[in-house]
């Protein structure tokens, strides 16, 4: 069973350009959970993407969008970066939004805007 | 308002003793779902815990033991005679019947000093 994968790693921009983070789920798992965790703070929900739709939102501007795959493979775009989009990037895969299922997170991408 | 409450910022211990990591919750829900995940320094949450809001019985798995109690809205979890590689942040979250996300708290960093 692969767990879930993210892409990069590290990654560093200057304010004003835009990025793309990949994840790719866990086997099996439909939906994937897109969060943000500064530094010294617990992770904040973006958004979730259940069966390639936008199925619930945080609170963080239109300049951060997302689309789902088929293979339920997700991506986070961020537009116009800003100095306090740096950050840790965690992905969560799990079987279906609701009900209190389990969230398996990735290793996360470190965004660091300049 | 914080949905989940993690007072305790830091907590250092020597190898050896018991430490209880503290959590404190709020919702209108009457199901919801509470978990415990562990971040060591690689950054990746790992899922140690789900309890649901009707099941109080208190649960043990090796060296780590879970407290629920709905009467003061806390579920508190203890590591018993920890070890330097429990050394992580500690992170209690919630999530509602209604919604999607996970709530999450700011972490309690736990140093076991050998």
């Amino acid at each position: 069973e692969t767990g879930v994968t993210q892409s990069p790693t590290h990654l560093i921009k200057t304010r004003g350009q835009q990025v793309t983070l990949r994840c790719s789920s866990q086997s099996g798992h439909n939906t994937v959970s897109w969060y943000q965790q500064a530094l010294g703070q617990g992770p904040q929900f973006i958004f979730q993407y259940y069966r390639e739709e936008e199925n619930g939102r945080g609170n963080f501007p239109p300049r951060f969008s997302g689309l789902q795959f088929p293979n339920y493979s997700s991506e986070l775009n961020v537009n116009a970066l800003e100095l306090d989009d740096s950050a840790l990037y965690l992905c969560a895969s799990s079987l279906a939004w609701g009900r209190g299922n389990e969230q398996f997170f990735g290793p996360g991408t470190r965004l660091t805007v300049l | 308002a914080q949905k989940v409450t993690q007072a305790q910022t830091e907590i250092s211990v020597v190898e050896k003793e018991d430490v209880t990591l503290d959590c404190v919750y709020e919702t209108r829900d009457t199901t919801y779902y509470l978990f415990w995940y562990k971040q060591p320094p690689s950054g990746e949450l790992v899922f140690l815990i789900r309890r649901n809001s009707f099941d109080e019985q208190n649960e043990i798995s090796g060296r780590y033991s879970w407290n629920f109690q709905k009467s003061t809205s806390s579920f508190n979890f203890t590591i018993t005679a920890s070890q330097v590689v429990d050394s992580a942040v500690y992170f209690c979250a919630l999530s509602e019947n209604t919604g999607n996300q996970f709530y999450f708290g700011t972490g309690t960093s736990l140093t076991v000093i050998p």
